[in-house]
């Protein structure tokens, strides 16, 4: 099936610092997503990213947080700066026609704040 | 907002058997359903999905019942097999989707 990539599988940063995960949807989707996931519990929605803009944001999705995707590269989500509470895996997804559609996922980056 | 409900948290069956997972939702807006399926420390894997224009879908030996005026929908796995062990998700979906807590079913060869 269509395959997201998440760059990187892991990081380990310490707290305050800035992270950046990077997700390669798949290559005709024009929705993004960001959602996060602590300890194989919930799916929790963060973000959703359509023609440039945020589209709807969750009440996790924080001031320190943003999401871009400059000239149709990868679809970043930039911590800035880090807190222990945001140690989760985060999952990015992407679909076709919007949040009607079925989305796929990523493999997930397992965020570690010290 | 929406919120979505999983009934059981875990679900253990033997193989062969089949297995009913039950969620229920809130809001009236919600008009797609998706099932996600999750294994030990890997992504979300789309599973089947329903949309509220219809009451049943089936695919080969999963089915999705949707009950609008209950707010309730729920997955049918037949034949249950080793590898059907998973976290399974509902969610119910209008501009975002909600997820469910999740269950995890174990089939027992």
């Amino acid at each position: 099936g269509p395959k997201v990539l998440q760059i990187p599988s892991h990081q380990i940063i310490d707290m305050g610092q800035m992270v950046t995960l990077n997700c390669d949807p798949v290559s005709n989707h024009l929705y993004f997503y960001w959602y996060k996931q602590i300890l194989g519990q919930q799916m929790e929605f963060l973000v959703n990213f359509y023609n440039g803009k945020v589209m709807e944001k969750s009440k996790l999705f924080k001031d320190q947080f943003s999401v871009e995707r400059p000239d149709g590269s990868y679809f970043t989500l930039k911590i800035q700066p880090t807190a222990l509470e945001d140690s989760a895996v985060y999952f990015c997804a992407s679909s076709s026609q919007g949040t009607q559609d079925t989305q796929y996922f990523g493999p997930g980056t397992r965020l570690l704040v010290l | 907002g929406e919120k979505v409900e999983q009934h059981e948290s875990t679900l253990s069956v033997r193989e062969g058997d089949s297995a009913v997972i039950n969620c229920t939702y809130t809001d009236t807006a919600s008009s797609y359903f998706p099932w996600y399926k999750q294994e030990a420390g890997k992504s979300l894997h789309f599973v089947i999905d329903i949309r509220s224009n219809v009451d049943r879908k089936q695919s080969q030996r999963l089915t999705v019942l949707l009950d609008k005026k209950a707010k309730r929908f729920s997955l049918h796995i037949t034949a249950t097999q080793p590898e059907d062990s998973a976290i399974y998700f509902c969610a119910a979906s209008y501009n975002r989707i909600f997820f469910g807590d999740g269950t995890q079913l174990v089939v027992k060869p």
